[in-house]
């Protein structure tokens, strides 16, 4: 597609429960990053993949979460029982090189 | 590990007027990229600026230019002839040269621009 995209735009989940977050990116991307945002702050970096590469996990918060990708499509990121503390907006990001980042409008997740 | 810095929770401009935005970052590598991003209320991150370390002479966008001085490890974002469209939460971020390529991000500053 033209740009990146994110879904859901919003959800609404019981502490507790699991939820998966959706990024598509732009087609021939090969990088893809997932970021935290929580009210009020920036963007903490959670995990970047690059082609075949081994994925770059080292901004997971906990063991919780975890995120795949297929080759150079679709990404999901999940998060296992949710706490209040995830609520955040989820940001994605892909790029082709140095400079071309685009993002997504981000998933904003509420705890409950 | 890098950091990014913005000193400046809010700040606010009057029409048509100029207005600088800090920012300031530690690293001890040599070649690495700067941005700076606006964030408008839909939440998309769009970039506005960026800079390479090792280029001396300062980036230039428009009514956007940014103050680049590496001694120093500061990058200020300069907004000329400012306009309501301006307003949003801006951000400075950080990406080294090599291995990883994620964007370090400072914590924003929130930009009003008064009629």
């Amino acid at each position: 597609g033209a740009g990146v995209s994110q879904s859901p735009s919003n959800k609404v989940t019981e502490k507790g429960k699991d939820v998966e977050l959706r990024c598509d990116p732009i087609s021939g991307h090969t990088a893809l990053y997932w970021y935290r945002q929580r009210l009020g702050q920036g963007l903490e970096f959670l995990i970047y993949f690059q082609g075949n590469s081994a994925p770059d996990k080292s901004g997971l918060p906990s063991d919780r979460f975890s995120a795949e990708r297929t080759g150079e499509s679709v990404s999901t990121l999940t998060i296992q029982r949710t706490q209040q503390e995830d609520s955040a907006v989820y940001l994605c990001a892909s790029s082709l090189d140095t400079y071309g980042y685009t993002f997504g409008s981000g998933t904003r997740l509420t705890v409950v | 590990a890098q950091t990014v810095t913005q000193s400046q929770p809010e700040m606010s401009v009057q029409e048509a007027e100029t207005v600088t935005l800090s920012c300031t970052y530690d690293t001890s590598e040599s070649d690495y990229y700067l941005f700076w991003y606006k964030q408008p209320p839909s939440r998309q991150m769009i970039l506005v600026i960026r800079q390479e370390a090792y280029k001396q002479q300062n980036a230039t966008e428009n009514r956007f230019s940014v103050n680049f001085q590496k001694a120093a490890k500061s990058f200020s974002l300069k907004i000329s002839d400012s306009q309501l469209g301006d307003a949003a939460m801006y951000f400075c971020a950080y990406r080294r040269e090599g291995g990883s390529e994620k964007l370090v991000f400072g914590k924003g500053t929130k930009l009003t621009v008064n009629p």
